[in-house]
């Protein structure tokens, strides 16, 4: 398995601002990535972090608004820029290990976001 | 491309009776399936997995879901609730055949444990 660590736990922010949500893990991982949980739903992929490469986005989801680093294997940061009362959401970092065929997925506790 | 749809927005049972979530996928390669839990205001959490091995697996809390090809369900069953599984349940699946580690998840179903 995997600890992640997020920071922060939770915030809540003007429209207009940004927030800058971390990641950390206690070993290095090659894959990472960043979830959205809106209220009440389920979780949709935003982006693939990449170590020393630009994140891969998903359908949907642009770099201007959600800027992401990846400067190690073991740490990461997504950006929620300009924000508005939208973008308030869970949003969750997780890593993929390989364990036997397939990869094992591990989520962060998440960064409960509120925008007012 | 790959998803799943889970059959019930909400279930609720009462403790010390079985409990079943329904879930169907669509995949055109044989997929890797998973269930996760979510309890409020905590962390998703592995129940189990299903690799092409085993068809009945066995994962953690007394929980275990069955992959049926020729249904295209991988359901999850519990012999007997407990009020701790009341919780929010999602039935996942592996992008394939890139094996990028990207996961699809379910809409998820809302388990209710009743005294």
């Amino acid at each position: 398995s995997a600890v992640i660590s997020q920071k922060p736990s939770r915030d809540i922010c003007q429209r207009g601002t940004s927030l800058t949500i971390q990641c950390q893990v206690d070993s290095q991982v090659t894959m990472m990535f960043w979830y959205r949980q809106q209220p009440g739903q389920s979780l949709t992929l935003i982006a693939t972090a990449n170590q020393g490469s630009e994140a891969t986005y998903e359908s949907g989801f642009v770099i201007d608004k959600f800027p992401i680093s990846r400067p190690n294997l073991t740490f990461s940061t997504l950006t929620v820029s300009n924000m508005s009362p939208e973008d308030s959401s869970i949003y969750l970092c997780s890593v993929a290990r390989l364990a036997g065929v397939s990869y094992e997925q591990y989520f962060g506790p998440g960064t409960r976001l509120t925008v007012t | 491309a790959q998803s799943v749809t889970q059959l019930d927005s909400h279930v609720s049972v009462s403790e010390g009776t079985p409990v079943l979530l329904r879930c169907n996928y669509s995949s055109s390669y044989s997929p890797s399936l998973f269930w996760y839990v979510q309890h409020p205001n905590k962390g998703l959490q592995l129940l189990l997995k299903y690799t092409s091995a085993a068809t009945l697996v066995k994962g953690i809390n007394g929980f275990e879901a069955e992959f049926k090809k020729s249904e295209t369900s991988f359901h999850l069953t519990k012999p007997s609730a407990h009020m701790s599984d009341a919780a929010e349940y999602f039935c996942v699946v592996s992008e394939e055949p890139s094996n990028t580690g990207k996961l699809i998840f379910g809409q998820g179903t809302t388990l209710q444990v009743k005294p």
